[in-house]
């Protein structure tokens, strides 16, 4: 059975760091991308980032408004994908999802989804 | 970036009603738009991928059609556990893409 679990979440302080983390199970985890998305407060689905699996060169993308804040890296060898969140801003508060991303040469999207981590950003 | 127009934003049907969301996006996408079913509280579920595709595991009640830049995701049958939110989403190109999302009440 396939599980994606996020954790890490919590209350932090406008400018501050945190970090979270996508532990999955039931599948070969290197061989898949894995995305990040979150939900806001009243607000609907955005999505914040993206690596590819090795075989594609561990390579990312980001959404504009966390570019050069947010990184996301993976450890293979635990099966975990990580979301390093820097310089929060109180408008980073939201639910954050992780998912695996099927296939996307094939147009095989996000299938698993985890059920989210509140952060909540404020002083 | 690509705008996704999604509507209506909420609809009231009753149980075993015939339902229509539609999704317009800004430029052609190729077909490469996906459905998700999400409850409050839980992980959203893919429903529909390549705009008619149905998720392995989601029931038949659910389809997807495309014509040019518009999407649609019928349910032809509702039922009371399809009481939630939807959205389509491209992930034609980046940045990935979500419309504002139709919440369905029975």
């Amino acid at each position: 059975e396939v599980q994606v679990v996020e954790s890490g979440g919590g209350l932090v302080q406008p400018g501050r760091s945190l970090r979270l983390s996508c532990t999955v199970s039931g599948f070969t985890f290197r061989a898949y991308a894995m995305s990040w998305f979150r939900q806001a407060p009243g607000k609907g689905l955005e999505w914040v980032g993206f690596i590819r699996s090795r075989a594609y060169d561990v390579t990312t993308e980001y959404a504009a408004s966390v570019q050069g804040r947010f990184s996301i890296s993976r450890d293979d060898s635990r099966s975990i994908a990580y979301l390093q969140m820097n310089s929060l801003e109180t408008e980073d508060t939201a639910v954050y999802y992780c998912s695996r991303v099927n296939d996307i040469l094939t147009g095989y999207p996000s299938d698993y989804w985890g059920q989210g981590t509140l952060v909540t950003v404020s002083s | 970036d690509i705008q996704m127009t999604q509507s209506p934003s909420t609809l009231a049907a009753f149980v075993g009603d015939r339902v229509t969301i539609t999704c317009r996006t800004s430029q052609r996408i190729s077909g490469w738009l996906a459905w998700y079913q999400h409850h409050p509280g839980k992980a959203p579920k893919l429903l529909i991928y390549k705009a008619s595709t149905l998720e392995s595991g989601v029931p038949s009640r659910f389809s997807g059609s495309a014509s040019g830049t518009e999407f649609t995701l019928t349910i032809s049958s509702l039922q009371p556990d399809d009481s939630a939110t939807y959205y389509c989403q491209q992930y034609y190109t980046y940045p990935w893409t979500f419309g504002q999302g139709t919440k369905v009440e029975i």
